[in-house]
């Protein structure tokens, strides 16, 4: 099976634009879940989809958003970029939830 | 927040060592899991313990739980070289809601 895909890889946004990053979940992977990834932060959580609901969302402002397709494919959204919105962005999928995830290999942005 | 920490923060040591890092949370949690990242990379599991399992091996990886010390770790017997990377401790806990949370990681260095 193809692993799971992100696009774009690399991103160089401008503050105050917005951003759509995409997600391709391992074939018949009904969860995605998206994870942002700073130095400062780590690892953090922030939301998952399941069957095209969204089933949990982490401590992200509104700026953050996402949707799942019926096809499984995932895209988040961040609006009025922040410099601190600078970070690898991280998508994983799995066959239900929480056990063993498959991540992507992220998607880098940087906003100036 | 119920975020794992791991420790040490990094460790280096020679092709053929071993590296034991470790994990403790703060609430009762489903499962914890560990993953390991190259570089700035997607993560990749490496293994899941459930909370009513003591021990479990993969490999060269032995994973050990104590939930009454709230703890884990991850033992990488006859390291090589192509072990450096990141390890990250997961935990799925049911107070936290259906996410992961990370810990910090550990940075290990493996030299030739």
């Amino acid at each position: 099976k193809a692993g799971v895909t992100q696009t774009p890889r690399y991103l160089i946004k401008t503050r105050g634009q917005q951003v759509t990053l995409s997600c391709s979940p391992i074939s018949g992977h009904r969860s995605v879940s998206w994870y942002q990834q700073t130095p400062g932060q780590g690892l953090q959580f922030l939301f998952e989809y399941f069957s095209e609901t969204q089933r949990n969302k982490g401590n992200f402002p509104g700026r953050f958003s996402g949707r799942q397709f019926s096809n499984s494919r995932s895209e988040m959204n961040v609006s009025t970029l922040e410099l601190g919105d600078s970070a690898l962005y991280l998508c994983a999928s799995s066959e239900r939830g929480l056990d063993e995830q498959y991540f992507g290999p992220g998607t880098r942005l940087t906003v100036t | 927040s119920q975020q794992g920490e791991e420790d040490p923060q990094a460790l280096s040591i020679q092709e053929g060592e071993n590296a034991t890092m470790n994990c403790s949370y703060k609430t009762s949690i489903n499962n914890l899991q560990w993953y390991r990242q190259n570089s700035g990379r997607g993560l990749v599991h490496l293994i899941l313990i459930r909370s009513n399992e003591r021990e479990k091996h993969s490999g060269r990886l032995r994973v050990t739980l104590d939930t009454s010390k709230k703890s884990s770790s991850l033992l990488i017997t006859a390291s090589r070289a192509a072990d450096t990377a990141s390890y990250f401790c997961a935990t799925d806990a049911t107070a936290a809601g259906n996410k992961l949370t990370f810990g910090g990681g550990t940075r290990v260095l493996v030299k030739p």
